[in-house]
């Protein structure tokens, strides 16, 4: 039982919109900031966001993050198929004292 | 360009030792805190452990406390992971990641290395 809660699978049409959710508490997503990855199994995670809404540089502006209390939400435009992957955010947990993934999203491009 | 490579992967019985190590490049060593995070098989990603350039500071899950090490040799830019009385519930690929220095991100990923524990 992961500390985040992320749904298992969202999926969407090619060109369309997806969005991701990530919830969690106060101990974590309510007082600190959240990135976003996108990870093929046998392959090296990718970050996608960081500080809730920023991208690094070579990630296209397809991808947002954003941040509300204790939920925070990864938004997908003009899906490819190439974006099928699994999706992760992450955060501290202050109570924990230590950093906390959510389960995981499985991407589909139908 | 940054790089990081894991390496000492590999089969281990219950119970055992193994140590993990993980070559970097392209980057100020020390200027970093770093990572451990696995992916079990069929499973999300899970974090194992942090710490910071100076190793003043560093973190474990619960799940791996007592048990394994973290530490890192800066002249060598070189992280690594002892792992002691292995389980079977350690078996998973193992990344070591960098902090970027905001917001507790990993902006860069080795491939990993797999970890097998079984009899």
């Amino acid at each position: 039982q992961s500390v985040l809660t992320q749904p298992p699978s969202v999926s969407a049409a090619p060109g369309q919109k997806v969005t991701i959710s990530c919830s969690g508490s106060t101990s974590n997503i309510g007082n600190n900031y959240v990135s976003w990855y996108r990870h093929l199994p046998g392959t090296a995670p990718k970050l996608l966001i960081y500080e809730n809404n920023k991208r690094p540089s070579g990630i296209p502006d397809r991808f947002s993050g954003s941040k509300s209390g204790t939920s925070a939400t990864l938004g997908i435009t003009g899906l490819q198929t190439g974006d099928e992957a699994d999706y992760y955010c992450g955060t501290w947990d202050s109570s924990l004292s230590a950093v906390v993934f959510g389960g995981g999203t499985k991407l589909t491009v139908l | 360009e940054v790089q990081l490579v894991e390496s000492g992967g590999g089969l281990v019985q219950p119970g055992g030792s193994l140590r993990l190590s993980c070559a970097a490049s392209g980057f100020t060593f020390s200027g970093y805190s770093l990572n451990w995070v696995r992916q079990a098989p069929g499973k999300g990603l899970e974090w194992v452990s942090y710490i910071t350039g100076s190793s003043r500071t560093k973190y474990y899950a619960d799940s791996v406390k007592g048990r394994f090490t973290i530490s890192r040799d800066n002249a060598k830019n070189s992280l690594y992971l002892q792992m002691n009385s292995l389980r079977d519930e350690d078996t998973a690929v193992y990344y070591c990641a960098r902090d970027m220095g905001s917001g507790w991100a990993n902006d860069h990923w080795g491939q990993g290395t797999m970890v097998t524990v079984s009899s």
